[in-house]
């Protein structure tokens, strides 16, 4: 089963506004990282957050985590054009192998 | 190379046919990656390289699929006997050795497989 699964599945909104994606995993975790994917490209890692960190940003980035849920969340602010791609959750767990599984993303489109 | 690198970007194959998938990982970089995406979803692991240990293959589909790692560099994902559910886009990402447990992963830009 995924360990990472984002919600809401896809995402639109105006320029400008602020986007917010979740993510849950289901085991415990070393860290779990954000990956931004363009139409047809690879993936580029966001930010990475520890399972000892609350909150972190980079720039227009705010990720936060919540243990005790299971959960992380991706605020981009003051979105852009730009912004506009898929973005996916990874969790890297304490157990078995250690491997990043990924969700399935959220489609963000970000409206001029 | 500065980045990890995929080839071919793209594959047409006939239904039955072998495919090979090239990965270069960053120079250094110990633990490799293949991850499956077909159209439009998330990212399916396959398998997964770290130094000297033995690959975790649990990803893999089918025994049709394979994988090695020459000299703790290259890796090649082989799949036998294409089907049309085999296409998709294979996604190669490396880490250095240091993070590896902990860090980022590199993605490269994939490889296109298409089995008609």
């Amino acid at each position: 089963s995924q360990q990472g699964e984002e919600d809401p599945q896809a995402l639109s909104i105006q320029e400008g506004e602020n986007a917010t994606m979740n993510c849950s995993y289901k085991t415990s975790i070393n860290n779990l990282q954000w990956y931004r994917q363009n139409s047809g490209r690879g993936l580029v890692h966001l930010i990475l957050i520890r399972s000892n960190e609350r909150e972190k940003h980079s720039g227009r980035l705010r990720v936060t985590l919540d243990t005790s849920k299971k959960s992380s969340s991706l605020l981009i602010t003051a979105s852009r054009a730009a912004d506009t791609a898929s973005y996916f959750c990874a969790a890297l767990s304490f157990q078995g192998a250690q491997k990043l599984v990924f969700g399935q993303g959220t489609r963000l489109t970000i409206n001029p | 190379g500065a980045g990890v690198s995929q080839s071919p970007s793209n594959k047409v194959t006939e239904k039955g046919k072998d495919v090979e998938l090239r990965c270069d990982p960053i120079s250094g970089h110990t633990a490799l990656y293949w991850y499956r995406q077909s159209l439009g979803q998330g990212l399916e692991f396959l398998i997964y390289f770290q130094g000297n240990s033995a690959p975790d293959k649990s990803g893999l589909p089918s025994d049709r699929f394979s994988a090695e790692r020459t000299g703790g560099s290259v890796s090649t994902l082989t799949i036998q006997r294409t089907q049309q559910e085999d296409s998709a886009v294979y996604l190669c990402a490396s880490i250095s050795g240091v993070a590896a447990n902990t860090g980022e992963l590199f993605f490269g830009e994939g490889s296109r497989l298409t089995v008609l």
